[in-house]
Order: structure tokens, then C-alpha cells, then sequence
């Protein structure tokens, strides 16, 4: 099956800072969707990108999917932006999932 | 609702009894998804819905596991004789299309602990 992994798997920013968060994957896709896990378990959807540049104020994400990644940028991070976030990704060669990668845990400190 | 809700939000269960987890898809979503987290960990696979039909039930861990889906909306996952390592996590998302190219959305998820 697809192998999806992400990069870096733990980060400490101090809050202001920005970040970039990468997603590989290991044949193509037909979908993609960046998450954040809150504190409380929450997965909350941050984009739905198999292709091409989204913003959505200060996050924003990009996939290449001839390259096979895809980048989630964060600026001027907030304490509330801490969690985990994950890369998902539905295959071409199947209709039933998302696979998704370890994760990114974040901290924002002050 | 606007949402996808699950239930019950916590769950504690003695080793060996049988327990249902309940999931309420968003309205209109054909497709529906169970995962399972354990502590720390990522997201695995369990089942995905097309309707009411199941055609991939690969992530099923045993034949302790199954779910079921009624009238196309809420889908049921039973775990039967429970045992400590099914103590995760339960996940449930729907979305919109037939197939995995459309966006899921994820409920809040069942807290399962076996004690």
C-alpha cells in the first residue's frame, strides 16, 4: 500500500515563529487532506488539497503531485496552533481510504 | 446535524464483554469510515461504507470486529469479547463522495478503555 511520511515528527517553536511541515508520499494520489489534532482529540480539517496552493489566513498549504509532497506552512505561530498534525492521503489505485502519516507534533511556547 | 457525531464519548468496559460503538455520519454522506488511534499513535484503518455495503473491511484486527450500516446514515461498530490492547481511540468520518477523492470529515471520536 501507500507509504506516507512526514517531517520533522517533533517541533518547539516559540510563538511569532514560523514552520514548515512536509508530507511525502509513494504513488499517486487522488486525494489529500492536511488535519489538526487538538489537544482534546479533535481532528479538524485544515485543507483538502490533492493539487496545487491553498491559504486560509495564516496556514497554507501546497501539493505536488508529480513530485509526490505536499508543505503546510505556518506563520507567526499561535499556542493554539500546538497538536499534532497529519498528511492523509487516498490512493489511485484504491476507493476506500485515507492512509495516513505519523504525524507532526507541534508546540508553541510563549 | 451539521457534523459527525459519535457515541457514546467514553466508554469503560470490563475485559470479555461486548461493546457498540454509534456513528452518525453527516447528512447526505454516502461514504462512511471507521479508524482506530491508539495512545500516541497514529490512525489505522478499520472499515469503510459505500452506502450500506462494506467492500473493504481489511483493517478489521479480528472477527472480535464488526460493523454494520442502516439506511445509508448510521453505522454501528461491535467489539465482541473485549480485550486490554482494543483500548484506543475509535474514529469515525463520512464524506460526501463514493470514493476516498472527496474530503473527509471526522467525528470526536469514542474513547474506549478495557479494564
Amino acid at each position: 500500500g501507500i507509504q506516507v511520511e512526514q517531517s520533522p515528527p517533533d517541533l518547539i517553536l516559540q510563538e511569532g515563529a514560523n514552520s514548515t511541515l512536509r508530507c511525502n508520499f509513494s504513488d499517486s494520489v487522488n486525494n489529500l487532506q492536511w488535519f489538526h489534532q487538538n489537544p482534546w482529540g479533535q481532528l479538524i480539517n485544515l485543507f483538502y488539497i490533492p493539487s496545487g496552493t491553498k491559504q486560509n489566513g495564516r496556514l497554507s498549504a501546497t501539493t505536488v503531485a508529480t513530485e509526490r509532497y505536499s508543505l503546510l506552512y505556518i506563520s507567526s505561530s499561535q499556542t493554539t496552533d500546538s497538536g499534532v498534525y497529519f498528511c492523509a492521503v487516498g490512493d489511485t489505485g484504491t476507493a476506500s481510504k485515507l492512509t495516513f502519516g505519523t504525524g507532526t507534533r507541534l508546540q508553541v511556547t510563549l | 446535524g451539521a457534523g459527525v457525531s459519535q457515541s457514546p464519548s467514553n466508554k469503560v468496559t470490563e475485559k470479555g464483554k461486548d461493546v457498540e460503538l454509534r456513528c452518525d455520519p453527516i447528512s447526505g454522506h454516502t461514504a462512511l469510515y471507521w479508524y482506530r488511534q491508539s495512545l500516541g499513535q497514529g490512525l489505522e484503518f478499520l472499515i469503510y461504507f459505500q452506502g450500506n455495503s462494506a467492500p473493504d473491511k481489511s483493517g478489521l484486527p479480528s472477527d472480535r470486529f464488526s460493523a454494520e450500516r442502516t439506511g445509508g446514515s448510521v453505522s454501528t461498530l461491535t467489539i465482541q469479547r473485549t480485550q486490554q490492547e482494543d483500548s484506543a481511540v475509535y474514529l469515525c468520518a463520512s464524506s460526501l463522495a463514493g470514493t476516498i477523492s472527496g474530503e473527509a470529515f471526522f467525528g470526536q471520536g469514542t474513547r474506549l478503555t478495557v479494564v
